[in-house]
Formats: C-alpha cells, structure tokens, sequence
C-alpha cells in the first residue's frame, strides 16, 4: 500500500496528558499537511511543511500543538497537556506540488478522545 | 480571506434521482479546486482537480464543473453506495494550504 499512513488509528487519553501522533506520507511527496474535523465539520488547517521546513502554522494553533518533519520525510504531531476541546481527527495529507499539479491525499486519520 | 461555503448541508435522494451539490468560493487567485469524497470515520478521498472556469471533470456518475465563483457536482443516476459526505477545497495564489468547505451529506435510498 503506497497510500498515506497515520498510526495510531485511534488514541484515548486523560486530559493533561501528552500525545504524539505519526504520519508517513506518500514516497518522494515533498508537501506534508495536518488537519483536525470534528464532527460536521470540514478539515480545518493546522501546519504544512515543504519537504523539511515548516512553512505555515493556523493562527487558531495553541501553543500546545508542535509538529515535525526530521529529513522530509515521515511527521509527528504532538499536542502537550491534552484538553476536552482537543477531541478530534487528526488527518495527515501529502502531495507531490508543482505547478501543475497541487492536489493532496489523504490518511485515514487518528480519531483522539481526550477524557 | 479565502472562504468555501457549500450547499445544502444535507440532501436526501431516491436511488437514480439525480441532483447537483453547489460549492461557492472565494478566492485570491485560485490555484485549484478539489472535490473529495469522505465516508464516516475515514479520511478525504479524492475525486478530481479543476483549475481554470469552463473546465469540467467526470468520473462514473459525478461530473464536476467550474465557474469563475462556484462549482458544481452532478451525480447522475446515483446508487445507495455514492452515499457520503462531499467535500469542496481550494488552494489560493500562494500556493500553501487548501481550505475545506463544511461538506454536504449526501444520503441515497434504495
């Protein structure tokens, strides 16, 4: 399966805890992007990276939230000192950018439960 | 600010009733349209990319189309198995992130 890849598929966790969640992308994609939904909603945007480098953050993204992208490849998000509100899918996308061609797809997600 | 809105919320269709979802964006430059297909509990599929008005995309029974402020998605004839949500996005001029509309729900009866 060359598809993007998100694990954990679900995470339960006590509130103030910390999480992290993993997402490989597919092979050779230079673009990385995480979003969050929640029930009914659309994804809603939280950073993305060209190949290393961290390019944009939400300016709704808490301080909480930290994200990474070691050598291009594979990308963690961790949120620090869980709280209620943070219960949510957490969707993973990559994309090959160019011109010509700026589409992104999609992991199944990691769906968080913060009690 | 880029913004998606997309319409109805919700629609309700007989198998083989054909309608259309309405996806209405602003936009600073579009660099992309995109239309998914989500199931519950799963991540975005995509379904097509359109760039410039005029353009149209067609897999099985969704055709997409585009105009300088909206697009649209035809289902023609659907089956109780194109029930999902439907979502619009789009990339601006500065080529970073997609921004996601709400979705519409879409549920086929048999």
């Amino acid at each position: 399966d060359t598809g993007v890849s998100q694990d954990p598929r679900h995470k339960i966790t006590k509130r103030g805890q910390n999480v992290t969640f993993r997402c490989d992308p597919i092979s050779e994609h230079n673009r990385l992007y995480w979003y969050r939904q929640t029930l009914g909603q659309g994804p809603e945007f939280l950073t993305y990276f060209q190949n290393e480098a961290q390019l944009e953050k939400s300016r709704l993204l808490s301080d909480r939230f930290s994200a990474e992208r070691p050598k291009g490849s594979f990308s963690t998000l961790e949120i620090q000192r869980t709280e209620q509100g943070d219960s949510a899918m957490y969707l993973c996308a990559s994309s090959y950018y160019t011109e010509m061609n700026t589409e992104a797809f999609f992991g199944q997600g990691t769906r968080l439960t913060v009690v | 600010e880029d913004q998606v809105t997309q319409s109805p919320e919700a629609l309700r269709l007989q198998e083989g009733e054909s309608s259309s979802l309405n996806c209405s964006y602003t936009v600073s430059g579009l660099r992309g349209l995109f239309w998914y297909r989500q199931d519950p509990g799963k991540g975005p599929e995509f379904l097509f990319t359109l760039y410039s008005a005029g353009e149209e995309k067609e897999k099985e029974r969704l055709k997409a189309t585009l105009t300088k402020k909206e697009s649209f998605l035809h289902i023609t004839a659907p089956k109780p198995e194109d029930s999902a949500t439907y979502l619009c996005a789009v990339r601006d001029s500065s080529a970073s992130k997609i921004i996601f509309g709400s979705g519409t729900r879409l549920s086929i009866r048999p």
